[in-house]
C-alpha cells in the first residue's frame, strides 16, 4: 500500500459527461501530481499541484482541470468528455515539489466512456 | 526536450534466468534522477529502483540492479533469478533536480514463463 487513494477504482460515464475524480496523497506528502495512462499515450503527465497552487502543467487538455484544497488532497475534473479520454488515471504524491525522490502511486481510476 | 525511450515492447524469460530491459533517454541536464518503476497487473505502480545521475556506482536492490551509462544517455534494468511476480511492465521514468514531475518511457511487457 502506497498510502495514496484514489477514488473511485472504476467509471464509466457516457460522452459529453463531466466527472471527478480524487486524490488523496500520502501523509505528510506535499506535492501531488496527475497522471494519464492509455494504451496510445503511455503516461503522460498532466499536472502537479504543491501545497496548494500549481507547480508544473503537462498535456492537460483545456477541458480538464485540477485543484488541491487546503487539506492538501486533489480533485481532478473532466469535462465534455469524449471517446478518446478513456484511460486509468493516476495520482502521484511527494514530499516537496522539487525533491529527488520517487513519487508514491495510487492504484488509479479506471475511466471508460461510452 | 527530456524524452525517455524503451525499445522492447515485450519481453519474455524462463524463471530463475536473467533479463535485461533497455533504456535510454535524451536531456541537457547534468543533474538527474532516473528510475524504473514495475506495473503488475493489479495496475499499482511500484517503484523498483532508482539511480542518482551524479553517482558512478550502479544502483542494486537485491534481484534488481541497473547499468547506468551516463555518457550514452543508457539505464537498463537486469532481473536476476526471474520470478513468476516479476511478470508486469516496466517503466523506465526520468527527473531533473529542477522539477517534481517524472517522464516516462512507453514500457516494456515482461512475462517469467514457469
Amino acid at each position: 500500500d502506497s498510502g495514496v487513494t484514489q477514488t473511485p477504482k472504476h467509471l464509466i460515464t457516457a460522452t459529453g459527461q463531466r466527472v471527478t475524480l480524487r486524490c488523496s496523497p500520502r501523509s505528510g506528502d506535499l506535492s501531488v501530481y496527475w497522471y494519464q495512462q492509455s494504451l496510445d499515450q503511455g503516461l503522460q503527465f498532466l499536472i502537479q499541484y504543491y501545497n496548494g497552487e500549481e507547480r508544473a502543467k503537462g498535456n492537460i487538455l483545456e477541458r480538464f482541470s485540477a485543484q488541491q484544497f487546503p487539506d492538501l488532497h486533489s480533485e481532478l475534473n473532466l469535462s465534455s468528455l469524449e471517446l478518446g479520454d478513456s484511460a486509468l488515471y493516476f495520482c502521484a504524491s511527494s514530499v516537496g515539489g522539487l525533491d529527488t525522490g520517487e513519487l508514491f502511486f495510487g492504484e488509479g481510476s479506471r475511466l471508460t466512456v461510452l | 526536450a527530456q524524452t525517455v525511450t524503451q525499445s522492447q515492447p515485450e519481453m519474455s524469460v524462463q524463471e530463475a534466468e536473467t533479463v535485461t530491459l533497455s533504456c535510454t533517454y535524451d536531456t541537457s541536464e547534468n543533474n538527474y534522477y532516473l528510475f524504473w518503476y514495475k506495473q503488475p497487473p493489479s495496475r499499482q505502480m511500484i517503484l523498483v529502483i532508482r539511480q542518482e545521475a551524479y553517482k558512478q556506482q550502479n544502483a542494486t536492490e537485491n534481484r534488481f540492479s541497473v547499468n547506468f551509462q551516463k555518457a550514452a544517455k543508457s539505464f537498463s534494468l537486469k532481473i536476476s533469478d526471474s520470478q513468476l511476480g516479476d511478470t508486469a511492465m516496466y517503466f523506465c521514468a526520468f527527473k531533473t533536480s529542477n522539477t517534481g514531475k517524472l517522464i516516462f518511457g512507453q514500457g516494456t511487457t515482461l512475462q517469467v514463463k514457469p
